[in-house]
């Protein structure tokens, strides 16, 4: 049982390019979430969804985009990354929104550095 | 909104010796609230929570928090430390009432000397 993998662990992009931060979970986890980690700052939301087709913003929205096609596949798209983009960045899942008391099961997440 | 405030960020123990590490929190109603670990270059472990009930939650590797509703407090204890210990630990909180999602506070080293 693999619980979240997420991929890669280690990016580094120049300002203005585009990737996507991969995560999977295959725990059958309806919701589904990322956020980053900055030193100080603690973890920040950055997108969620509660299942497959709906997704919803987080608290750092702003320069990223998210879709959910499955339930297990959840990736995070940066379209044109910036260096306040330079984070640590975490895919959680967890049982369901419906059971808020659940929780969260974390990847062991991606260092992405933009210069 | 509701927050978490971790106000150390950093407490030093030495091993052998009782730990606490502090949370506070602010949210509308009651809370679910969480305790959870973080090992170098780990994504976050859930170590305990606290539902309903029982002030006193017990949860993985002898650690134990304390809920006092009227100081909106959630402590993670632990009656004597491991040098194992040393993680950074997150206390995060969410209401039980209507969605919400879960907020974390900004974290706690805990450094645990042989």
């Amino acid at each position: 049982n693999a619980g979240v993998t997420q991929t890669p662990k280690f990016q580094v992009l120049k300002t203005g390019q585009s990737m996507t931060l991969q995560c999977a979970q295959d725990m059958n986890h309806e919701y589904m979430s990322w956020y980053r980690q900055d030193p100080g700052m603690g973890l920040r939301l950055i997108h969620y969804s509660v299942g497959a087709g709906i997704t919803d913003q987080g608290e750092v929205p702003n320069g990223y985009n998210v879709s959910r096609s499955t339930t297990e596949d959840f990736p995070l798209r940066l379209l044109s990354a910036a260096p306040s983009q330079t984070s640590v960045y975490f895919c959680a899942s967890a049982v369901s929104s419906n059971s808020p008391n659940s929780p969260l099961h974390f990847g062991n997440g991606t260092r992405l550095t933009v210069t | 909104a509701q927050s978490v405030a971790q106000p150390e960020d950093q407490v030093k123990v030495a091993e052998g010796n009782p730990l606490t590490v502090k949370c506070t929190y602010s949210v509308s109603g009651n809370p679910y609230l969480f305790w959870y670990v973080q090992y170098p270059n780990r994504g976050l472990q859930f170590l305990l929570k606290y539902i309903t009930g029982d002030n006193l939650v017990k949860g993985s590797y002898g650690f134990e928090a304390e809920f006092n509703k009227s100081q909106t407090s959630f402590h993670l204890k632990k009656p004597s430390a491991l040098v194992s210990d040393s993680a950074l630990y997150f206390c995060a909180v969410r209401a039980t009432s209507g969605y919400s999602t879960l907020t974390f506070g900004k974290g706690t080293m805990l450094l645990v000397s042989p």
